[in-house]
């Protein structure tokens, strides 16, 4: 089983700073298998990033991402008020076996 | 428009069991392989199982292997988790998720998610 481990678990910024999130393998996931999601509370996740770096339908291209191997990053370059949320990466290449990572809650500080 | 609708969930005694639906909508159900997420209250996500555009390959987490039962109706559109022997740990928000192709794969689609509460 591959391991995704985010960090930080919280990032205090403020409207118009870059975030920059952390999700780390415990093996190499394998051909950059790897997706980032949004979750605001009280609502379900929605699909960023997919490939490491490819922006799904209609994300804003102040998302993205990037990384291979063990290390990926999203980065959202300017952040707006809608995207203080939680955000989570999925690893997909291990056949049979999903895994997500603990989330990194962005927060207005 | 992609629409998923979990129903099912509920308050049920430990050791009890619950069947959980997912009824589809919006696209061609039986060309896309589905998945079932949970995710207890205030944590995050947990992949819990997903099942083949045609039901010929299926799979589940740890967790709840042995216990829980994946299957899908593609006449009636429809994904369905049973739930049997359940423990307090499995109470959670449960999601039903489909996949763009493939079958373990990102998920580009996902319901609002059916409360599942295992307490006596």
């Amino acid at each position: 089983e591959i391991v995704l481990t985010q960090s930080p678990g919280t990032l205090s910024l403020s409207p118009g700073e870059r975030a920059t999130l952390s999700c780390r393998a415990s093996q190499s996931v394998s051909s950059s298998y790897l997706a980032w999601y949004q979750q605001k509370p009280g609502q379900a996740p929605r699909l960023l990033i997919y490939g490491a770096s490819s922006r799904a339908t209609g994300i804003p291209d102040r998302f993205s991402g990037s990384g291979s191997g063990t290390d990926f990053t999203l980065t959202i370059s300017r952040l707006e008020p809608e995207d203080f949320a939680v955000y989570y990466c999925q690893q997909y290449g291990s056949s049979r076996f999903l895994t997500f990572g603990g989330g990194t809650k962005v927060e207005i500080k | 428009e992609v629409q998923l609708v979990e129903s099912g969930g509920g308050l049920v005694q430990p050791g009890r069991s619950l069947r959980l639906s997912c009824a589809a909508s919006g696209f061609t159900f039986d060309d896309y392989a589905m998945h079932w997420v949970r995710q207890a209250p205030g944590k995050g996500l947990e992949w819990v199982s997903g099942i083949s555009w045609n039901s010929g390959s299926i799979g589940y987490a740890d967790s709840v292997k042995g216990r829980f039962t994946i299957s899908r109706d593609n006449a009636k559109n429809s994904l369905y988790l049973q739930m049997n022997s359940l423990r307090a740990e499995d109470t959670a928000l449960y999601y039903c998720a489909k996949v763009p192709l493939g079958i373990w794969y990102y998920f580009d689609y996902w319901g609002q998610g059916t409360l599942v509460t295992v307490s006596s």
